[in-house]
């Protein structure tokens, strides 16, 4: 069975530190895999990924694939409140278009 | 990218009623999905929306309790029959071209069943 994990389910920090959302996959055919941000209900795309080691970035956020040990993580540097939100990852399957996801972390950025 | 449009954005219904929620899309899409997200969930693949054929769905959803139309590139319907309050969720399109696989999300419905 197609398996998306992400870690941690939830994350607490202050104005300006830095996270790292680690997102881990278990695939029978991986295609890509993407990032998004839900704060209210439609999620939003931020990156996808299909190459590894090949950094995403924009602004304060950043992502990398790592398809030999099947995982990505997502930066955020100098959080702001406005970071907080549910972060989605999901993969998508050769053959499918379909997209799986893992559980999403929230993350809360306290002033 | 592309603006896509959900209707309606809530609603609270009765048991045993249906409802039907629209997405349009502001071009033309290869692809249509539905997904739901139930209360603290992640999201769920309810069924790719082909235009001009039967919808295909996924394990654990049938056709009798989500019927699916796709009559055009820029529209779909989701019905959600005979509802429950098991069915309580947020009901999401996204949208998707061919050569590409980011796929876009619609507002989304946030649906309560008394």
């Amino acid at each position: 069975e197609d398996k998306v994990v992400q870690s941690p389910l939830s994350l607490v920090v202050h104005e300006g530190d830095t996270v790292t959302l680690n997102c881990s996959y278990e695939v029978t055919n991986f295609r890509s895999l993407l990032w998004y941000k839900q704060e209210k209900k439609a999620p939003t795309f931020l990156f996808m990924l299909t190459s590894s080691g090949i950094e995403k970035k924009s602004g304060r956020l950043s992502s990398i694939l790592d398809k030999k040990e099947l995982f990505s993580i997502l930066n955020i540097t100098a959080t702001q409140t406005g970071d907080s939100a549910v972060y989605l990852c999901a993969v998508i399957i050769q053959g499918a278009q379909k997209l799986v996801f893992g559980q999403g972390t929230r993350l809360t950025i306290n002033p | 990218s592309a603006v896509i449009s959900q209707k309606p954005s809530r609603d609270i219904c009765q048991r045993g009623t249906s409802l039907t929620i629209q997405c349009q899309v502001d071009s033309q899409v290869t692809m249509m999905f539905w997904y739901r997200q139930q209360p603290g969930q992640s999201l769920t693949l309810i069924a790719t929306a082909n235009q001009g054929s039967e919808a295909t769905y996924e394990s654990g959803f049938v056709i009798d309790k989500f019927p699916i139309s796709r009559p055009n590139l820029t529209f779909s319907t989701l019905t959600v029959s005979n509802m429950s309050p098991e069915d309580s969720s947020i009901y999401l399109c996204s949208v998707g071209r061919a050569g590409t696989d980011t796929q876009y999300f619609g507002p989304g419905t946030r649906l309560t069943v008394l």
